[in-house]
């Protein structure tokens, strides 16, 4: 069974620290995604990692695909208020047809 | 363009009566599918529509769960004898094509509650 691990499971900071939220699995993914829901609404894709040993940017925040591709890591710098929400790893099922989700990360930042 | 929108954006409903949940997709996605949130669980994945093809229904969690998609567009996931568990947000996604190479555009999601 591919199950998805995301910790911590909630998180609470103050504008300007720096977080890391991590997403581990022991099976391989050919791909994991990471998405960003806010409060009464859906998920919204923020980046897909394809590649083992990946890293791609989006402005503040920082993703690494593990080499093994079991894992990823979503690293954010200099947190915002407007970071505040729940992150969530996602990566494809066997049979290609759906995504497997972890639990999620609540991030809270405080000004 | 438009996105995916969900309807009703909130249902409450007494145990043991049948519930119907919209979804009209992006235009043009062939790729659709319906996911739970509960409290705690994450979002569990419940069916996957694809073009003509056979649905694969393998995350219905019961008998009492269905779903259809007609003309390859609108979606209905029916809930029937509703259960004090089946209280979740019910989300719909859709995409151009399979789900872990194409980015998955969901709606508002119904919260259900049922009393």
């Amino acid at each position: 069974t591919q199950l998805l691990e995301q910790s911590p499971q909630f998180l609470s900071i103050q504008e300007g620290e720096n977080l890391t939220v991590y997403c581990n699995s022991s099976s391989v993914f050919s791909s994991l995604q990471w998405y960003r829901q806010e409060p009464g609404e859906g998920p919204v894709l923020l980046v897909t990692v394809v590649t083992g040993g990946e890293v791609k940017k989006l402005k503040r925040l920082t993703f690494q695909f593990g080499d093994a591709r079991k894992d990823s890591s979503l690293h954010i710098t200099a947190a915002q208020p407007g970071d505040t929400g729940l992150y969530l790893c996602a990566g494809g099922n066997q049979a290609g047809t759906a995504l497997i989700f972890g639990k999620g990360t609540t991030l809270s930042v405080s000004s | 363009g438009a996105g995916v929108s969900q309807s009703p954006s909130n249902k409450v409903t007494e145990k043991g009566k049948d519930v119907e949940l919209r979804c009209d997709p992006i235009s043009g996605h062939t790729a659709l599918y319906w996911y739970r949130q509960s409290l705690g669980q994450g979002l569990e994945f419940l069916i996957y529509f694809q073009g003509n093809s056979a649905p694969d229904k393998s995350g219905l969690p019961s008998d009492r769960f269905s779903a259809e998609r007609t003309g390859g567009s609108v979606s209905t996931l029916t809930i029937q004898r509703t259960q004090q568990e089946d209280s979740a947000v019910y989300l719909c996604a859709s995409s151009q094509g399979a789900a872990s190479n194409y980015e998955q555009y969901f709606g508002p999601g119904t919260r259900l509650t049922v009393t």
